[in-house]
């Protein structure tokens, strides 16, 4: 099946700073990816969809200057946290849907963000 | 508003015990359905989908969900709950992107 995978897995960094997530479709090409924030013990949340070649589409309430995504080509997208602060600490998921427009959706492993 | 309700937000079970996990959705159609798995710190496993046709179907892990238009439901169920199956489980609906009902967890007693 597809894959998609994360990078880092785990990033501590002090406030303040800037921190990317990287997110590759391994086998296949991804014109649009979403990225999702989990939050300890809570659901998925939807934050952004991300779209090759464009900009991306961000849901009611996350702050675009400080979840920058870029979505520069078809196997990598980007999500960068700005000047991060201690509550941005989260899980951060990103997806991608498949060749077929199934819905179904290939996961990455997810990358834990602490903010110091 | 399109919703996705999971009503149970932790369930134990005792190992070997019948399972049954809930999932209720409002869209205006039936969207796509899906039941993911998510270990401690780990990403998500897809346990199964439902797309169209047949409307129980057979998952990874001896899981199986049935789709109820009439109650628009799409209940995850195992017939016996293994020590390794403790997790926490996902109900996921896709129209135009995924959303995820808020997780029910899954703790097995020995």
């Amino acid at each position: 099946g597809a894959v998609v995978s994360q990078h880092p897995s785990r990033v501590i960094c002090k406030s303040g700073t800037s921190v990317k997530i990287e997110c590759r479709s391994l086998d296949f090409q991804a014109t649009t990816m979403f990225w999702y924030r989990q939050f300890p013990k809570k659901s998925l949340m939807l934050m952004a969809t991300s779209n090759e070649g464009s900009k991306a589409t961000y849901e009611q309430g996350v702050e675009k200057d400080k979840f920058l995504i870029n979505h520069a080509s078809l196997t990598l997208s980007t999500l960068t946290v700005t000047s991060a602060h201690p509550e941005d600490s989260s899980f951060y998921i990103c997806s991608a849907p498949g060749a077929q427009d199934t819905g179904e959706l290939f996961f990455g492993e997810g990358s834990r963000l602490t903010v110091l | 508003a399109q919703s996705v309700t999971q009503p149970d937000i932790h369930i134990t079970v005792s190992e070997g015990a019948s399972l049954e996990l809930r999932c209720n959705y409002s869209y205006g159609a039936t969207p796509y359905l899906f039941w993911y798995v998510q270990s401690p710190g780990q990403g998500l496993q897809l346990l199964l989908k439902y797309f169209s046709g047949d409307t129980l179907v057979q998952g990874i892990k001896g899981f199986e969900a049935e789709f109820k238009r009439s109650q628009s439901s799409f209940n995850l169920r195992k017939p016996s709950v293994h020590w390794s199956d403790a997790a926490e489980y996902f109900c996921a609906v896709y129209r135009n992107d995924m959303r995820f009902g808020a997780g029910t967890r899954l703790t097995v007693k020995p």
